[in-house]
């Protein structure tokens, strides 16, 4: 049963232009929620989090927001570069216990 | 030099022999993870380690042991391999104390397994 789930396999955004990534989560325990991102033959590094007690964080040309109410939570990114091109997985956790949850992935694709 | 290392990079083997995956850190972290990837399952938690005496199973832990050799050393070791152990294995490592909210986890870059 999964728990964190990215429902689009892939997205394609020209450069320049917005790019939204979604995450639905099932368990209402999760207190803490990270995106990663992860190029080929490279392990997956740290992106971005939020607490449950906000609704939105931002960090540069990523912000992340999150709807509790809808168990939601999208990553924008503005604006889109070639280089943001990657694969980025959603991942929630609760009291810091470590057992990070990912949902499926979602590859980004930037076209210059 | 990288933060997080794994040996080997890629291996490729064939059922039913043993295989072992190294991680080694010099994060100087206590909390370490091993994962695997599959195509359209995203990361999945093998097992997990707290400090040295704690070893702990994650969602998907038949089939593999686990050995924490010291701080910065933890083990995968899968018994008797089978071909649907074929995926890419990540090892993880996380500070809790480093003043963050939350267990952010650093990975090493993965290890191709291949089971024939």
């Amino acid at each position: 049963d999964q728990q964190v789930k990215q429902n689009s396999p892939s997205l394609s955004v020209q450069e320049g232009r917005i790019s939204i990534l979604n995450c639905d989560y099932t368990n209402s325990m999760f207190d803490y929620f990270l995106w990663y991102k992860k190029y080929p033959a490279e392990g997956p590094t740290f992106l971005i989090s939020i607490s449950s007690i906000k609704d939105k964080n931002e960090d540069g040309r990523f912000t992340v927001f999150l709807n509790k109410s809808a168990k939601h939570l999208s990553l924008h990114i503005v604006p889109s570069q070639p280089g943001d091109s990657a694969v980025y997985f959603c991942a929630a956790d609760y009291n810091q216990g470590g057992k990070l949850i990912f949902g499926q992935g979602t590859e980004l694709s930037v076209k210059p | 030099d990288a933060d997080v290392t794994q040996t080997p990079r890629n291996r490729i083997t064939k059922t039913g022999k043993r295989i072992m995956l190294e991680c080694s850190q010099t994060k100087g972290h206590d909390r370490m993870y091993w994962y695997r990837q599959d195509p359209g399952l995203g990361l999945r938690l093998i097992y997990y380690s707290f400090d040295v005496k704690d070893i702990n199973k994650g969602e998907i832990s038949d089939g593999y042991s686990v050995s924490r050799q010291a701080q910065a050393k933890f083990s995968l070791s899968l018994e008797s391999a089978i071909p649907n152990q074929t995926a890419l294995y990540f090892c993880a490592t996380s500070d809790p104390g480093a003043g963050l909210m939350t267990d952010t986890q650093y990975f090493g870059p993965g290890t191709r397994l291949t089971v024939l």
